[in-house]
């Protein structure tokens, strides 16, 4: 069964850092890229970046690059979201998701076929 | 590349059939198109990718279709659990997700 669990979140200051963690199980997970997604209160889904499966290349969304920084550890099926200069409109429940298609070197994702249930970030002061 | 969800909400009864649209502002690259269902403090749930094909365990009575920049979701003989937020993504490019459609009880 494929599992994807988050951690990391909570509240923080704007212009404060926080870093997400994704822990996967349940699949061959250097086989796959991985994503985040955002989602703020009572709005709809944006995706935030996406790294291979190699961990090799990464993309991002416009409104997070250059504050933001995805890797992952396939030694411990883990992937990580970096998040710097943080603003109140970063505030969401992020969402980590496996990408449908096996590809060891793509960066931009194919569908996402399975989601863990979200941590919320709240920036606030 | 936008995608535009129609309607907004959409008002039904149980066992009637809903229809609902996505439409691209360009053509999606290679009918790269999914959608998903999402309830109240869950997290999204793939139902379709590549415009038409279901995804693991979805019921028949899910169907999507479309080509281009016109994309359907349909849903048929809705059961209770169908009404829910729906939202479509195009992946042929930077993903972009719809604004979603909401499918309520009439």
């Amino acid at each position: 069964e494929v599992q994807l669990l988050e951690s990391g979140g909570g509240l923080v200051q704007p212009g404060g850092s926080l870093r997400l963690s994704c822990d996967a199980s349940g699949f061959t997970f250097d086989s796959y890229a991985v994503s985040w997604v955002r989602q703020a209160p009572g709005k709809g889904l944006e995706w935030v970046s996406t790294i291979s499966a190699s961990g090799g290349s990464a993309s991002y969304a416009g409104s997070v690059e250059g504050r933001f920084t995805i890797s992952r550890d396939n030694s411990k099926n883990t992937v990580y979201l970096q998040m710097k200069r943080l603003r109140a409109e970063d505030t969401a429940i992020y969402y980590c998701a496996k990408d449908g298609v096996g590809s060891w070197s793509r960066s931009l994702p194919y569908y996402f076929d399975y989601w863990g249930q979200g941590a919320l970030v709240t920036v606030s002061s | 590349i936008v995608l535009t969800q129609s309607p907004g909400t959409l008002s039904l009864s149980p066992g009637e059939s809903a229809t609902l649209s996505c439409r691209a502002s360009q053509s999606v690259t290679r009918n790269y198109l999914a959608w998903y269902q999402q309830k109240p403090g869950q997290a999204p749930r793939l139902l379709i990718y590549g415009s038409s094909s279901r995804a693991t365990g979805i019921s028949d009575r899910f169907r999507g279709s479309g080509s281009g920049t016109d994309f359907t979701l349909t849903i048929s003989r809705l059961e209770p659990e169908d009404f829910s937020v729906y939202y479509c993504l195009q992946y042929g490019d930077s993903p972009t997700f719809g604004q979603g459609t909401m499918v309520e009880v009439k």
